[in-house]
């Protein structure tokens, strides 16, 4: 157990459709990032949060959007949802916000797009 | 434009032989490489790493090699258990671009017992 949750497990929703996917950083982690694996693919980075504030930025479509609450829980919001989304979302964290700082990744977020 | 590449798709090693995954990548600013292994229903977790000044880091039955000029970094797994099988995957990250990995597709590694 790393430690980072993810909810839901698996959502299935329809195109068109709009979800909101959450994620719970480690106890003090700082630093939230979020990845998309496709089929047969690697995990692509979309976007990472330090504290609050957008710290990067990956090739995340103008659909999605995220953030990072004071709480430092983060959200990833999918919208206009076409087949192509249907992917696993990892939410990872770490300390900090530089190089070299290990991350830690949660279970992921099996999202089905019918 | 796939910067790090893991070209074999699955491996089946007999338990307590050596399993040896390979990486390649095509990005020169790329100077930490890192080794991660996925069960099923789990998260990616952190293995192994090494940074572009070394050539070996070793840590108990995993070792990673480097090879700078071939853009090629391996690991190795001796001896392999059956519960070593799992996805493995490939990741590289720059200074540059902050803490932002860069993943292969992964191989799917079976140590038969």
């Amino acid at each position: 157990d790393s430690g980072v949750t993810q909810t839901p497990k698996h959502l299935i929703t329809a195109t068109g459709q709009r979800v909101t996917l959450r994620c719970s950083p480690r106890s003090g982690d700082l630093s939230v990032y979020w990845y998309q694996q496709s089929l047969d693919q690697g995990l692509q980075f979309l976007i990472q949060y330090y504290n609050g504030e957008e710290r990067a930025k990956g090739n995340i479509l103008e659909r999605f959007s995220a953030q990072q609450f004071p709480d430092l829980h983060s959200e990833l919001n999918l919208s206009s949802l076409e087949l192509g989304d249907s992917a696993l979302y990892f939410c990872a964290s770490s300390v900090g916000a530089g190089a070299y700082t290990e991350q830690f990744f949660g279970p992921g977020t099996r999202l089905t797009v019918l | 434009d796939q910067q790090v590449k893991q070209n074999s798709p699955s491996l089946s090693v007999q338990e307590g032989r050596i399993s040896i995954l390979n990486c390649d990548y095509t990005n020169s600013m790329f100077d930490y490489f890192l080794w991660y292994k996925k069960y099923p229903a789990e998260g990616p977790t952190f293995l192994i790493s090494i940074s572009s000044i070394k050539d070996k880091n070793e840590d108990g039955r995993f070792t990673v090699f480097l090879n700078k000029s071939a853009k090629h970094l391996s690991l190795h797994i001796v001896p392999s258990q059956p519960g070593d099988s799992a996805v493995y995957f490939c990741a590289a990250s720059a200074i540059a671009g902050g803490n932002k990995l860069v993943f292969g597709a992964g191989t799917i590694l079976r140590v038969k017992s």
